[in-house]
């Protein structure tokens, strides 16, 4: 069965540093997202990406962050200066256009001291 | 603005019986609504979609009702197991191409 797939799956980074997390959404999906989920608390929606450009986000998705389809596989979320409050757990999605489900990684943990 | 509320942070239910779950919704009139459920630690998986014209759903012992009326959606768990143990999310879509945000959830134990 066809799956998002998330690296990594732990990252620890001091505060202040760049992080990137990568994903691969499911191959003929076209639109893809990452959503946050701080210990505890709700899972939160930070961007949709379509066509190779942000269709959407939210008003946590600030200028810190940015997200990239560099190839034809990878999808990838870049927090460039990272802060304490960051450290959350990230999930990455894709859509079946046809039934409307979203299919979630199994998540990234980031860990920032 | 739009807001996405689900009944109660847990919810205790007998090994055996119906559990069902509320999830309501208000400033927005969703033309879908999906549910997922999220383990912890682990990322929500996609269980059903109604549309506002479907009044039920069904999917084996899943039950989703839609209430466009009320603002309110209806999970239910028949012949609830302690599998079922987990947090179930809302979310409702003004179309099929909307973001998908989540309700905070409704943790549920089935207790044995």
């Amino acid at each position: 069965e066809p799956e998002v797939t998330q690296t990594p799956s732990h990252q620890v980074t001091q505060m202040g540093q760049e992080v990137i997390l990568r994903c691969v959404p499911i191959s003929n999906h076209l639109y893809f997202y990452w959503y946050r989920q701080i210990l505890g608390q709700k899972v939160e929606f930070l961007v949709s990406f379509y066509n190779n450009e942000i269709s959407e986000k939210s008003e946590i998705f600030d200028d810190q962050f940015s997200v990239e389809r560099p190839d034809g596989s990878n999808f990838t979320l870049k927090i460039r200066s990272t802060k304490l409050e960051d450290s959350a757990m990230y999930f990455c999605a894709s859509r079946d256009d046809l039934t409307g489900e979203l299919f979630f990684g199994e998540g990234s943990r980031l860990t920032v001291l | 603005s739009q807001k996405i509320e689900q009944n109660s942070e847990a919810l205790n239910i007998q090994e055996g019986k119906t559990a069902t779950l509320t999830c309501n919704y208000t400033n927005y009139s969703p033309a879908y609504l999906q549910w997922y459920r999220q383990d912890p630690g682990r990322g929500p998986v996609f269980l059903l979609l109604i549309r506002e014209n479907e009044k039920e759903k069904r999917k084996e012992r899943l039950k989703v009702t839609f209430d466009t009326t009320l603002k309110q959606s209806l999970f239910h768990i028949t012949a609830s197991q302690p599998a079922d143990s987990a947090t179930y999310l809302c979310a409702p879509l003004m179309n099929r191409d909307d973001k998908i945000i989540f309700g905070k959830g409704t943790r549920l134990h089935i207790l044995p």
